[in-house]
């Protein structure tokens, strides 16, 4: 079946420091992947996108991921956090089709 | 360009009480999703629509649930009667066509309690 793992619930870390938040796929021949944030009481926003090319892809806010075929991951970083960075981050993945498949979310907390 | 728009954002009804929710998606985005999301979980896709058409519903409820999208704008979403378990919050998507590689633009949602 298909799915997203996304293993780390809850992401703690201090400002400034640089984050990675994993995101895993269930294995297909073609695939799009994304990363949404979610701030409180507001809906999903787009960070950013890998649709086909480069394997780095960079969005808003500073933020980057990397797709990498081979382990079937795409995970989100960033070199330095800031305060503003604290919401709920979600990995979407669409087989080639039009359904969008979200993981369980990873909670990113940024302490001063 | 103006975002994706649902209302109410809060709604709090007791058990057995009928419900519905309304969404507004982007001009010209003709993909319109409705998606359930319970607290600490991901979206998950209720139906789709393309245009006016129920494109996808195999995951609504449809003892309870009922949607529609009259001439392929604007949608509702209902639920009669509400259960305890109904309480989420209720997200309103939309994108340009219903192809993989296009993202969906998220509406602030209506979180529903049910009492």
């Amino acid at each position: 079946a298909q799915s997203v793992t996304q293993l780390d619930s809850q992401v703690p870390v201090f400002e400034e420091a640089p984050v990675e938040l994993r995101c895993n796929y269930s294995s297909s021949v073609s695939v799009y992947l994304f990363w949404y944030v979610q701030y409180p009481n507001q809906g999903l926003q787009l960070l950013l996108k890998y649709l086909s090319g480069s394997t780095l892809v960079k969005g808003i806010n500073g933020f980057e991921a990397e797709f990498n075929k081979s382990q079937t991951s795409f995970h989100l970083r960033k070199p330095s956090v800031h305060i503003s960075d604290t919401a709920e981050y979600f990995c979407a993945v669409s087989y080639n089709t039009d359904k969008l498949i979200f993981g369980t979310g990873t909670r990113l907390q940024v302490f001063p | 360009e103006a975002g994706v728009v649902q209302s109410p954002r809060y709604k709090i009804i007791e058990k057995k009480q009928p419900v519905a929710f309304w969404c507004n998606p982007i001009s010209g985005h003709n993909t319109l999703y409705w998606y359930l999301q319970n607290l600490g979980q991901g979206p998950e896709l209720l139906i789709r629509y393309e245009n006016e058409e129920a494109v996808d519903d195999s995951q609504l409820p449809k003892d309870r649930f009922s949607a529609e999208r009259l001439k392929g704008v604007d949608s509702t979403l209902k639920i009669q009667p509400a259960e305890l378990g109904d309480s989420a919050v209720y997200l309103c998507a939309s994108s340009p066509v219903g192809t993989g590689n296009q993202p969906q633009h998220f509406g602030d949602g209506t979180r529903l309690s049910i009492l």
